[in-house]
Parts: structure tokens; C-alpha cells; sequence
């Protein structure tokens, strides 16, 4: 386990179509993170998870967007009905609390194109 | 919210020359900044973090100094090198929770040789 995989690495849909990406955490990791970055700005916050909990939602998750983390392991970040303003990287990150330096471990994120 | 200003967007700097970067906060309460070093096309990594109880932290070239009073804390990299160039992140974890960080909107730095 040598860190945060996400998949798929990039996703080109067409406008109105759902998309679906995975991260799997550090297994050690209890808590997950997603994270939208656009070009030229710095990763925002999306939503927590620790363990199975979906503990807190920005409001930048519209009601389009669903997030899971069935298991309390892998999670999964669902875009229903995509528009052209979804297009960016969506972040995943895993972090332990407590950890000396709150641990946090980015994934290298899933790059999403609307056409 | 807490609110993360970063400058300057781009910078660059002769190979052997200093880079520094700063950041200004909103909220007093924010206890925990760290750097981040994204390159092309890979994830943002951690390099360096300070919290609100010490004023500066270093680690071989790089360091962070924190001024809590003027809410600002910098990045300081001393003989830069090529494989320096890369976009830097600030953060600040958003109070009162311990787990969300708000972001800087990133410097650009180029390391010319």
C-alpha cells in the first residue's frame, strides 16, 4: 500500500452523462477526503469521511453529486447529469487523526472533461 | 469560512537564488498551515508545515515562518534548484474542525538555470 489510488486517471464524458471515480485511501487511513481543483486555483474542499460517515458536505456539492464510502475503505464520488462546469480534478486525500502533521495524503486525482 | 490569499501567483527565480512565498489568513482561530509542491500532472505532496505554537520551522532548504498577530505565514526556499519548479500551495485547517483545509490559489515557481 503505498498510498492514495484514484481512478479512472482521466474521464471525458459528454454533457448529461454520469460519471463515477474511485479512491481507495492508506488502509490505515480512516478518514477521506474529496477535493475539486480547477485550473489555475487550489484544491477546495468537497467532503468528509471518517470511516463509513459522511461527516460534513460543502455547499459547492450540489444535489448532483453523491459520495460513498461504503465500507468504511474505498469511497466513491458520483456526478449525475454532468455539465461543462464540472470539468476539473477531483482530489481524493486520506489522512489518520492525531497524526503528528494531520497526515494528509493526496491522490494524483481523476481529471474530469465535459464535452 | 477561512479565507487563504497567496502570493505572488507566478515567480521566478535564478537557480541558486531564494524564493519566497506568502500567505495571509482570515480566521485567528486557524492553528495548522501547510505547504504543498504539486507538479505537472501529479498529486499535491507535502513539504513542510508549522503550527500556531511555534513561529518558524525549517527542514534542510526550506523553511515556513508564522506571524500570528499579522495572520501571514511564508515559504521560504534557499538555493533553489531546478526540480524546484513546480505550483506551491498555502493551506489553513478551518477551525473549529480539525480535518478541512482551505487553499491558497497557488504560486508558480520557475527555477531557471
Amino acid at each position: 500500500d503505498t498510498g492514495v489510488s484514484q481512478d479512472p486517471r482521466h474521464k471525458i464524458t459528454k454533457r448529461g452523462q454520469n460519471v463515477t471515480f474511485r479512491c481507495d485511501p492508506i488502509s490505515e487511513h480512516n478518514r477521506l477526503y474529496w477535493y475539486r481543483q480547477t485550473l489555475g486555483q487550489g484544491p477546495e474542499f468537497l467532503t468528509y469521511f471518517q470511516n463509513e460517515a459522511q461527516l460534513e458536505k460543502s455547499r459547492l456539492l450540489s444535489d448532483r453529486f453523491s459520495a460513498e464510502r461504503p465500507k468504511g475503505s474505498f469511497s466513491t464520488l458520483e456526478i449525475q447529469r454532468t455539465e461543462q462546469g464540472d470539468s476539473a480534478m477531483y482530489l481524493c486525500a486520506s489522512s489518520v487523526p492525531g497524526h503528528p502533521n494531520y497526515g494528509y495524503t493526496f491522490g494524483s486525482g481523476t481529471r474530469l472533461t465535459v464535452v | 469560512g477561512e479565507n487563504v490569499e497567496q502570493h505572488p501567483s507566478t515567480l521566478s527565480v535564478q537557480e541558486g537564488d531564494s524564493a519566497v512565498i506568502k500567505c495571509t489568513y482570515s480566521d485567528s482561530a486557524s492553528n495548522y498551515f501547510p505547504w504543498y509542491k504539486q507538479e505537472l500532472g501529479k498529486r499535491p505532496q507535502l513539504i513542510i508545515d508549522i503550527r500556531s505554537n511555534v513561529g518558524e520551522k525549517k527542514d534542510q532548504r526550506i523553511a515556513v515562518t508564522l506571524n500570528k498577530t499579522a495572520k501571514h505565514f511564508s515559504l521560504h526556499i534557499t538555493e533553489t534548484q531546478p526540480e524546484d519548479s513546480a505550483v506551491y500551495f498555502c493551506a489553513a485547517l478551518i477551525p473549529p474542525n480539525d480535518y478541512k483545509l482551505s487553499f491558497g490559489a497557488g504560486t508558480t515557481v520557475t527555477v531557471r538555470a
